[in-house]
């Protein structure tokens, strides 16, 4: 199965720059998203790797290393309205029906 | 283009009893997936849809069963309810049998008494 590991909470000020990592095990890798939840709202896709590398979206970048098993979600330029919960989540290449298993997600506060 | 909608967004059942909930997938899309998140972890994998097939399944009991109909839209029925069943249920849809991101509504909370 799959086992992903990442932060459970974290703390950031206004206006700076922000790192979540998350860890994973996994058979056979097909890819790793990142989804930002507010409170009582659904997912909302981030960012998807497949290859190693960075890939930037405006203030949010998200790095893969395979050999590695990691990730990382960086946020810059934090605003009020980044407080929100980050899940990682991985698609096994095992599987044909290829779901996505999520970690349990990091709380991101973001403060004056 | 329409998101993903589900209904209701909030119920309340009794230990025992059955429930049903309902989703339409974004349009275009023809693989719909459940998910079911208890407060404060991330969400876990109950089941897939692609094209009216089950194709996939998490580590849930039989008594968690689910239905897509011929415009992709869904149902998941929780039978026997019981109190640890009290959680947020996400249905998701994506193209491609699941291997583009997925699309997610914005749940049904449903809490067992």
């Amino acid at each position: 199965g799959q086992n992903i590991d990442q932060p459970t909470e974290m703390t950031a000020t206004e206006g700076a720059i922000v790192q979540i990592n998350c860890t994973y095990q996994t058979s056979g890798f097909n890819g790793l998203f990142w989804y930002q939840q507010h409170a009582g709202e659904a997912p909302t896709f981030l960012s998807y790797n497949v290859l190693d590398g960075l890939e930037e979206k405006g203030r949010f970048s998200s790095f893969l290393s395979r050999s590695k098993g990691y990730s990382y979600l960086l946020l810059k330029e934090l605003q009020m309205k980044d407080s929100a919960s980050y899940l990682c989540a991985v698609r096994d290449r095992r599987t044909g029906n290829t779901p996505l298993v999520f970690g349990k997600g990091t709380r991101l506060s973001v403060i004056a | 283009e329409t998101g993903v909608t589900q209904s209701p967004t909030h119920l309340i059942k009794t230990r025992g009893q059955q429930v049903t909930l309902r989703c339409s997938s974004q349009s275009g899309h023809n693989t719909v997936s459940w998910y079911q998140q208890a407060l404060g972890q991330g969400p876990q994998f109950i089941f897939q849809y692609y094209r009216e097939e089950e194709n996939g399944r998490g580590n849930f009991p039989p008594r968690f069963s689910g239905l897509q109909f011929p415009n992709y839209s869904s149902e998941l029925n929780v039978n026997a309810l019981e109190l640890d069943d009290s959680a947020l249920y996400l249905c998701a849809s994506s193209l491609d049998g699941g291997k583009s991101p997925l699309h997610f509504g914005n749940g049904t909370r449903l809490t067992v008494t």
